[in-house]
């Protein structure tokens, strides 16, 4: 079975600085990873994906991630947060080799940014 | 394209009361998702389709809660009757499954406000 865990509830970080969200996960086989971001009173969006490849990816408003296989982990990252960046930030998984389509969520982690 | 569709965008109803969600996808996705948010929960997957078929039901709640697909353009998440602790974020997610690479991207409606008083 697929997991993911994002360590850190809240995450806190002045503007301009450099942002850092944690997710691990677990998974039996070479998992597709995903971020998702959702800002307040909206839908969850995509905002980078890990199928196969580079390892490093890079997603839309300056944030990326890198794929490491030997920690099982998959930050995002930004070198200079902005205040729109304060959001509600969703890891997760998937099987490509399943017929399924489901994409297994973690809890989320909220950012907010300080002026 | 006009993206994941869910109506209503907000719902007030009193306990007992039966409430009906309503989502249409993404043209020409063959999964479609139901998911429950909450602060303490967070992000549940409730139910999820494939060509119109119930694929996975076990997010289900409890038997108060039903979900249909009657056709590729439409589902319903119907809750009878409806208690205060359902009070939630509803979202409807759509993805394709075709081709050689499942990308399993999916995408997210706007999600539907519901408060049961």
């Amino acid at each position: 079975a697929q997991s993911v865990t994002q360590l850190g509830s809240h995450v806190s970080v002045s503007e301009g600085a450099l942002v850092l969200l944690r997710c691990n996960y677990s998974s039996s086989v070479p998992p597709y990873l995903f971020w998702y971001v959702q800002y307040p009173n909206q839908g969850l969006q995509l905002l980078l994906k890990y199928t196969t490849g580079a390892t490093l990816v890079k997603g839309i408003n300056g944030f990326e991630a890198e794929f490491k296989k030997s920690e099982t982990s998959f930050h995002l990252t930004k070198p200079s947060a902005h205040m729109s960046d304060a959001a509600e930030y969703f890891c997760a998984v998937s099987d490509p080799y399943s017929s399924a389509s489901k994409i297994i969520f973690g809890s989320g982690t909220r950012l907010s940014i300080r002026p | 394209d006009a993206g994941v569709i869910q109506s209503p965008r907000h719902e007030v109803t009193e306990m007992g009361q039966e409430v009906t969600l309503r989502c249409k996808p993404i043209s020409g996705h063959d999964y479609l998702f139901w998911y429950r948010q909450t602060m303490m929960r967070g992000l549940e997957l409730l139910i999820y389709f494939n060509n119109n078929v119930p694929i996975d039901d076990s997010g289900m709640p409890e038997d108060r809660f039903s979900a249909k697909m009657p056709n590729a353009s439409f589902s319903t998440l119907k809750i009878q009757p409806s208690e205060p602790r359902d009070s939630a974020v509803y979202f409807c997610a759509s993805s394709s499954g075709q081709g050689f690479q499942l990308y399993n991207e999916q995408f997210f409606g706007p999600g539907t406000r519901l408060t049961v008083l």
